[in-house]
């Protein structure tokens, strides 16, 4: 079945880097994306990375997607306090219509 | 310009009470979802309309009821209210059935559901 596994915690300090993981099942999932959700907030689309590639780079963020193992990562460079939030990986097959099968949300905690 | 809106923002209620949740899009998009985030952020696909007809519908309880009136609402009502649907719950649209086009669903703000 689908599923898609996340460290659920993860704590740096300011200006380091972040690096969020994230596992997934479905093969034929053509996209993969990463949403944000600050708190009490929607989710917010950060990025996201098509199959066919390896890494995707966007100002601080830098996606990595290894399909042969299924693993996806999410790296924020100088990380903020205003980078705290919940980070979800979420995997669709190219299928629109299709739900967001989403991980179980990794809590980002920045501390100056 | 809000994209995806919902109403209520905030919904508490008793036990037993029927209610709903509204959900309006401005994106022009075909596709529509309901999702559920429980207590420990865990978020669940509900039910998804494509033009007004259902196309996804996972296992929930007959309680909850999607109405899709036309293409851009997707209004969630739900009847007897249990404790266990305390949640937020998430509308969310997309572009719709068309061939290699990045599935990007774009989410409403939310619905804090608290019963009593």
């Amino acid at each position: 079945g689908e599923d898609v596994e996340q460290s659920l915690f993860l704590s740096v300090r300011e200006g380091d880097s972040s690096v969020i993981n994230c596992t997934y099942t479905d093969s034929s999932s053509t996209y993969l994306y990463w949403y944000k959700q600050e708190p009490g907030a929607g989710l917010q689309l950060l990025t996201y990375i098509f199959s066919n590639m390896d890494m995707k780079q966007d100002q601080r963020l830098t996606v990595l997607l290894n399909k042969k193992d299924k693993h996806l990562s999410l790296r924020i460079a100088d990380t903020q306090t205003g980078d705290s939030a919940i980070y979800f990986c979420a995997e669709t097959p190219n299928q629109a219509g299709t739900a967001l099968i989403f991980g179980k949300g990794t809590t980002l905690s920045v501390s100056s | 310009d809000t994209a995806v809106s919902q109403t209520p923002k905030y919904l508490v209620t008793q036990m037993g009470n029927d209610k709903s949740i509204k959900c309006e899009q401005n994106l022009g998009h075909d596709t529509m979802y309901w999702y559920k985030q429980d207590s420990k952020k865990f978020l669940k696909i509900m039910f998804s309309y494509n033009n007004k007809e259902l196309i996804i519908n996972e296992t929930v309880p007959n309680r909850f009821s999607p109405k899709s009136p036309d293409k851009a609402h997707l209004n969630l009502h739900i009847n007897s209210l249990e404790l266990g649907d305390s949640a937020v719950y998430f509308c969310a649209s997309s572009q719709g059935f068309r061939d290699y086009v990045r599935n990007e669903q774009f989410f409403g703000p939310g619905t804090r559901l608290t019963v009593l």
